[in-house]
């Protein structure tokens, strides 16, 4: 198996909701992304997590809060999101050791923020 | 030809040419670096990488070279396809161990025409 799966595909919410978006892998990663990415811009970082522990947060506002309850699952609560989150926001995951830096992504989740 | 809008540079190929993509990186201490093809509606796909101590890689149907005096790198692809349509990326890697991560570059929109 050598995909990472989001859901859900779509999520629209308003400003007052609290809603989680979910990611998963079963290729034995040990490292976990999330990135958001707005119409024609690159992905930008959010969070890395390394041995599910948080070990990159890129000064990500408090409203997006990160979750690895196990070496598979990814996870990224929203709360009091403001319009300006709206965006796809991407799961990726990679091994830890060797040479390679490669990093599978996920199809996304498209977030709107009403 | 290849433009520069505001947002994403465009490059609009005939199907069967070559295309080249330019990608200009910013830390010249970056090591690694990777393309990404990004298809509509979709995560990015891992295309080829390069380490900093090589000047060319070769895939199926696309070389990567890298030129570390100007901080430049490029893709090419041979006889362009139509589903070779999508936006690629340019990443570098920052950063060592279990905190490094991927700087993506502005990325350019390929267009093939039949």
């Amino acid at each position: 198996d050598t995909e990472v799966t989001q859901t859900p595909k779509h999520l629209v919410m308003g400003m007052t909701n609290k809603k989680s978006l979910k990611c998963e892998q079963h290729m034995g990663h040990r490292a976990m992304y999330w990135y958001k990415q707005k119409a024609k811009k690159p992905p930008e970082l959010m969070f890395v997590y390394s041995y599910e522990k948080l070990s990159i947060n890129e000064s990500v506002p408090s409203r997006f809060s990160p979750e690895c309850p196990n070496s598979s699952l990814l996870n990224l609560h929203l709360h009091a999101l403001q319009p300006e989150d709206s965006a796809l926001y991407l799961c990726a995951s990679s091994v830890l050791a060797g040479v390679k830096y490669e990093q599978f992504f996920g199809p996304g989740t498209r977030l709107t923020v009403l | 030809g290849e433009s520069v809008g505001l947002h994403l540079p465009t490059l609009s190929v005939q199907e069967g040419d070559n295309s080249i993509i330019n990608c200009a990186y910013s830390n010249s201490a970056s090591d690694y670096f990777i393309w990404y093809k990004q298809e509509s509606g979709k995560g990015p796909q891992f295309i080829i990488d390069i380490r900093s101590n090589m000047d060319k890689r070769q895939g199926q149907r696309v070389t990567v070279l890298l030129n570390k005096t100007v901080k430049h790198l490029s893709l090419q692809i041979a006889a362009t396809q139509p589903g070779d349509s999508a936006v690629y990326f340019c990443a570098e890697k920052a950063g060592g161990g279990s905190n490094y991560k991927l700087t993506f570059g502005k990325g350019t929109l390929l267009t093939v025409n039949p």
